[in-house]
């Protein structure tokens, strides 16, 4: 079936780095795209950018710009979202997402990955 | 950026009546060349990913039960559950994906 798996919980200290994998199966890997959305505890839902697993054209949320990348990997059908320079407030659960329906909504999600960042 | 909004933040609604939730946009999100609204809903439990109800703002996503729809266009949509049944307490989140992605920031259904 098309899913979207996440790697597992990460904790990692204040200035780190953090990299979330997320491999697709059960579609196409390179016909769509991935974007990342992130939650904080309690919070809503943010969205963080997305890119082309066809040809690997990125577009990032301005705030988040210059601390973040994704990536790609298209012979494990896996991408990678690396965030860098890590604060308290980036703590949060981050989704990977995919559209592969026929609109750009996201109609499949990974499960989730709890990025803690603490001293 | 487009900023998304809803009402309201939270309701409590008896077994089986109507859950009605506003989404307003701060822009129009219907693109003119194909008629098309930009506006998905979202349902998220606690402990799981969203899971798309609506896309298109009134088009349900396969295997989505027709207690749920969604109208409305331009800078204003609603989700409507018409028969509220356990299962659909939650957290209920529109999506505009006219332009750069962003969520409004959810409404939680309860029952009364």
């Amino acid at each position: 079936q098309v899913q979207l798996v996440q790697s597992g919980a990460e904790v990692k200290k204040p200035g780190a780095s953090v990299k979330v994998s997320c491999k697709a199966s059960g579609y196409t890997f390179t016909s769509y795209g991935i974007s990342w959305v992130r939650q904080a505890p309690g919070q809503g839902l943010e969205w963080m950018g997305w890119i082309s697993a066809y040809n690997g054209n990125t577009n990032y949320a301005q705030k988040l710009q210059g601390r973040v990348t994704m990536t790609t990997d298209t012979s494990t059908s896996t991408a990678y979202m690396e965030l860098r320079s890590l604060r308290s407030d980036d703590t949060a659960v981050y989704y990977c997402a995919g559209e592969t329906g026929s609109s750009d909504a996201f109609d499949i999600w990974g499960q989730g990955t709890m990025v803690t960042v603490s001293s | 950026d487009i900023v998304m909004t809803q009402s309201p933040d939270s309701l409590a609604v008896s077994l089986g009546e109507r859950a009605t939730i506003n989404c307003k946009s701060s822009q129009s999100v219907l693109y003119s060349s194909n008629n098309k609204n930009y506006l998905a809903w979202y349902q998220q439990k606690p402990g799981q990913p969203p899971k798309l109800l609506i896309y298109w703002a009134s088009t349900r996503e396969s295997g989505v039960p027709d207690r749920f729809s969604g109208s409305g266009s331009g800078t204003d949509f609603t989700l409507t559950i018409s028969s509220l049944q356990a299962e659909d307490v939650a957290v209920y989140y529109c999506q505009q994906y006219y332009s750069t992605p962003s969520f409004g920031p959810g409404t939680k259904v309860d029952i009364k």
